[in-house]
């Protein structure tokens, strides 16, 4: 069975710090991974996938994310935090053979400092 | 902007009443879902619809009753409600073009309150 963790509950970080958000993923083979964030009373908005080729993948608002297989992680980064960035942000794997069900992590709450 | 648009944003209801959410989708996908999703948790799949038949069901609760009417709609018939279902309800689809990858596309959700 395919699992998510996130080790990561709550991470402050001050406006225009750097920004990394851990995930670890366990699936027996080459996953189909995502980034998604969720502002306060909104929807889901993916922020980054990877499929497959390039390790680094470029998303959405300045998030990159990396693929490391060795380490069964892809964890989510950005340079330079802005406050709108604060937001609750989940880890998802997807699997062809899992007919539909993406298994998420159960996330990291994202509090910008100013 | 969402290209997944609910309907209605917030909903309060009686545990005698029956209501609907509903959900639309117009970027072709043939796949779409119904989220429950509690505060500071993941979301928590209820219903699969691939090619507008329902693929999968979580073991929810009949009280609970998805229809897709086409490849672009999505409704969520509910009945008899218990207040431990108040919650956000997300609506997302998916390409499905290779395979069901899942990515999804999210909608911003139906916040649902039963008193």
């Amino acid at each position: 069975a395919q699992s998510v963790t996130q080790p990561d509950i709550h991470i402050t970080v001050s406006e225009g710090a750097s920004l990394e958000l851990r995930c670890n993923y366990s699936y027996g083979a080459t996953p189909y991974l995502f980034w998604y964030v969720q502002s306060p009373g909104q929807g889901l908005q993916l922020l980054l996938k990877y499929f497959s080729g390039d390790t680094l993948v470029q998303g959405i608002k300045g998030f990159e994310a990396e693929f490391k297989r060795s380490q069964s992680s892809f964890n989510l980064r950005k340079p330079s935090v802005h406050w709108s960035d604060a937001a609750e942000y989940f880890c998802a794997v997807g699997a062809r053979t899992n007919a539909g069900k993406s298994t998420f992590g159960d996330g990291t709450t994202l509090t910008v400092k100013p | 902007d969402t290209e997944v648009t609910q309907t209605p944003k917030h909903l309060v209801m009686g545990m005698t009443n029956k209501k609907s959410l509903k959900c639309e989708q117009h970027m072709g996908h043939r796949a779409m879902y119904w989220y429950k999703q509690k505060a500071k948790k993941p979301p928590e799949l209820m219903f699969v619809y691939s090619y507008e038949k329902l693929s999968i069901n979580e073991s929810v609760p009949s009280r609970f009753s998805p229809e897709c009417p086409n490849s672009s709609l999505l409704n969520l018939h509910l009945h008899a409600l218990q207040p431990e279902d108040s919650a956000l309800y997300l609506c997302a689809s998916s390409p499905w073009d290779r395979g069901n990858t899942g990515e999804l596309f999210f909608g911003e959700g139906s916040r649902l309150t039963v008193l």
